[in-house]
């Protein structure tokens, strides 16, 4: 079955300093890879997608992720964490032909320090 | 182009009632999504429905039910609520619904049974 795990539930980063969220997925083909965030309150926001190609994607906010067959990994990075950054980050997975579903992982709660 | 929008954005309802909630998707998309989110269980998916079909179902009991109209809003329908259906269910537009395809979500609708 696929399946979507974020291992961090919850991560506190000083402002200015680099970020890394992980994820990794369970799936028997190459996935279509989403990354969203959530900030309070709100519905999800696209930050970036990975069908094929290049496995270095970029992204909105200065966020990128890179894909890692061989890791089933799919892990979002930032080079400088900002105060607005603050937030619950979702990995999600998707299939051709499983029209309209992604499965989501568990999220991670971003915390910025000052 | 106008986001994904839903109403109400806040209910509050008693076990054992029903309710119904809307989504406008955006203009020119034709597939609609519903996601339950709990704290407990994180986003799943309910359904998807596409050209007023239901295309895909999560794993969802039959209290759970939707349609699409012609102009692609879609509603979704809860009945006999129980305590446990309290979240925030969102849905997401998206032109054709391929797995590759970014699901745009509205804010959500929060609902809250007593």
């Amino acid at each position: 079955a696929q399946s979507v795990t974020q291992p961090d539930i919850h991560i506190t980063v000083s402002e200015g300093a680099s970020l890394e969220l992980r994820c990794n997925y369970s799936y028997g083909a190459t996935p279509y890879l989403f990354w969203y965030v959530q900030s309070p309150g709100q519905g999800l926001q696209l930050l970036l997608k990975y069908f094929s190609g290049d496995t270095l994607v970029q992204g909105i906010k200065g966020f990128e992720a890179e894909f890692k067959r061989s890791q089933s990994s799919f892990n979002l990075r930032k080079p400088s964490v900002h105060w607005s950054d603050a937030a619950e980050y979702f990995c999600a997975v998707g299939r051709a032909s499983n029209t309209g579903k992604l499965i989501f992982g568990q999220g991670t709660t971003l915390q910025v320090k000052p | 182009k106008a986001g994904v929008t839903q109403t109400p954005r806040y209910l509050i309802k008693t076990r054992g009632q029903q309710v119904t909630l809307s989504c406008s998707p955006i203009s020119g998309h034709r597939s609609v999504s519903w996601y339950q989110q709990t704290p407990g269980q994180g986003l799943q998916f309910l359904f998807e429905y596409f050209s007023e079909t239901q295309r895909n179902k999560g794993n969802f009991p039959g209290r759970f039910s939707g349609r699409q109209f012609s102009n692609s809003r879609s509603e979704m329908n809860v009945s006999t609520l129980e305590l446990g259906d309290s979240a925030l269910y969102l849905c997401a537009s998206s032109s054709s619904g391929t797995g590759k395809e970014t699901q745009y979500f509205g804010p959500g609708t929060r609902l809250l049974v007593l």
